[in-house]
């Protein structure tokens, strides 16, 4: 089967880092996406990794390890507007595009 | 450029009813993915149409059908609903089979079955 596996909750000070894992089983893996969604919004695409790496988009950062079954999204210089949830997605072989449970991330003052 | 644009924004039916939920692309998108947004969980993909074919579907029953017209635009149909339908239901889209392509989310539909 396929699933995915991330903290449902973060919580972090303004300024700071934070990392959010993901790990996922699926068969003919693809690559491993990161979008956010802020309450009552629509997800909103962050990145894309096929390879193994880090991809690096302005304070925003992703990371993925094919071997491991492993990724993360990366955060620098948290600001209040970064508080939302963030879902990792894997591409699979049979063309779907399969969301994690999504990690809720409070950003305090 | 307009976004991805889903009608009505709220959708309230009592069980047994059927209910549609419509969705227009980006212009130039071919291809449309319907999912299902329980309230506070992840998404769950329901269904993919590229170019008026049906690609793929997730693991729900087949009272969830939909159809994709010429124009692209997309319809998802859910018939005889249950409570646990109540959802929000989330239409993307993106330029043909390659899902390493973004996805661009419309607003939802939030449909409510009492």
């Amino acid at each position: 089967g396929q699933s995915l596996e991330q903290p449902s909750e973060v919580t972090a000070v303004e300024g700071a880092i934070v990392q959010i894992n993901c790990t996922y089983q699926t068969s003919g893996f693809y690559g491993l996406s990161w979008y956010q969604q802020h309450d009552g919004g629509a997800p909103t695409f962050l990145s894309y990794n096929a390879l193994d790496g880090l991809e690096e988009t302005g304070r925003f950062s992703s990371f993925l390890s094919r071997s491991d079954s492993y990724g993360y999204l990366l955060l620098q210089e948290l600001q209040m507007k970064d508080s939302a949830s963030y879902f990792c997605a894997v591409e699979s072989s049979s063309y779907k595009l399969i969301f994690g449970s999504g990690t809720r991330l409070l950003v305090r003052p | 450029e307009a976004g991805v644009t889903q009608s009505p924004t709220h959708l309230i039916k009592t069980r047994g009813q059927q209910a549609t939920l419509r969705c227009s692309p980006i212009s130039g998108h071919t291809s449309v993915y319907w999912y299902q947004q329980a309230l506070g969980l992840g998404l769950q993909f329901l269904l993919w149409y590229d170019e008026g074919e049906e690609r793929n579907r997730g693991n729900f029953p087949p009272r969830f059908s939909g159809r994709q017209f010429p124009n692209y635009s997309s319809e998802l149909n859910v018939n005889a609903l249950e409570l646990e339908d109540s959802a929000l239901y989330l239409c993307a889209s993106n330029n043909g089979l390659d899902l390493a392509d973004t996805q661009y989310f419309g607003p939802g539909t939030r449909l409510t079955v009492l």
